[in-house]
């Protein structure tokens, strides 16, 4: 059971590059996120989706973008990357109701 | 808004001592809450959540809940080197499907 799977794990960018972070989840869940966590901060939602085909904008989408086409996978697109998008990118899904499951992370430098 | 504050610490107790890591949170229709270990580098992984008030056991591990006061707590008895994480706290709303997660409070056992 492998859970919710992100690739990659690192990752360097050029100031004006695109790139895309790809999530996938064998627990059939509906519910899924993307959260970035910068240096002793907390975890701040980007994007979420409530099942395929549905997303919505969390607290901080600006600069991103999603699609959710099947109920496993769940890519974070990043257009036109900034150095402010340096950060540790999370995956996570979760059932609805309980707990959420968490990605290994995508750990993103853009120079 | 829903907040869910926590103190970042670090909070530092000797090995064999307990810890007590606090969350409150504004939201009164607030449910269901977790709490996450996330260790330097790696993905937060969920080690208790709890639903009622009261207090729930699961090993050393207690967690406290008093929805009229609004906190949520986590005690770490026998602290152990190899509880030095982050703690993330994370609270669920009623009919909502997006926790809201705490900036996490730093422990660290010393020997």
């Amino acid at each position: 059971n492998a859970g919710v799977t992100q690739t990659p794990k690192f990752r360097i960018l050029k100031i004006g590059q695109s790139m895309t972070l790809q999530c996938t989840q064998d627990m059939n869940h509906n519910y899924m996120y993307w959260y970035r966590q910068d240096p002793g901060m907390g975890l701040k939602l980007i994007y979420y989706s409530v099942g395929a085909g549905i997303t919505d904008k969390g607290e901080v989408p600006n600069g991103y973008n999603v699609s959710r086409s099947t109920t496993e996978d769940f890519p974070l697109r990043l257009e036109l990357a900034a150095p402010s998008q340096t950060s540790v990118y999370f995956c996570a899904s979760s059932g609805g109701s309980a707990e959420a499951f968490f990605g290994q992370g995508t750990r993103l430098t853009v120079v | 808004q829903k907040e869910v504050e926590q103190n970042s610490g670090p909070l530092s107790v000797p090995e064999g001592a307990i810890a007590s890591l606090n969350c409150t949170y504004s939201d009164r229709g607030s449910q269901s809450f977790f709490w996450y270990r996330q260790y330097s580098g790696k993905s937060p992984e969920l080690i208790m959540s709890i639903y009622s008030n009261g207090d729930k056991e699961d090993g050393r591990f207690t967690a406290q809940l008093n929805k009229a006061s609004q906190y949520v707590s986590l005690l770490i008895r026998d602290s152990q080197p190899s509880d030095s994480a982050t703690y993330l706290c994370a609270g669920l709303s009623g009919g909502s499907y997006i926790p809201t997660f705490g900036r996490g409070t730093s422990l660290i056992v010393h020997p």
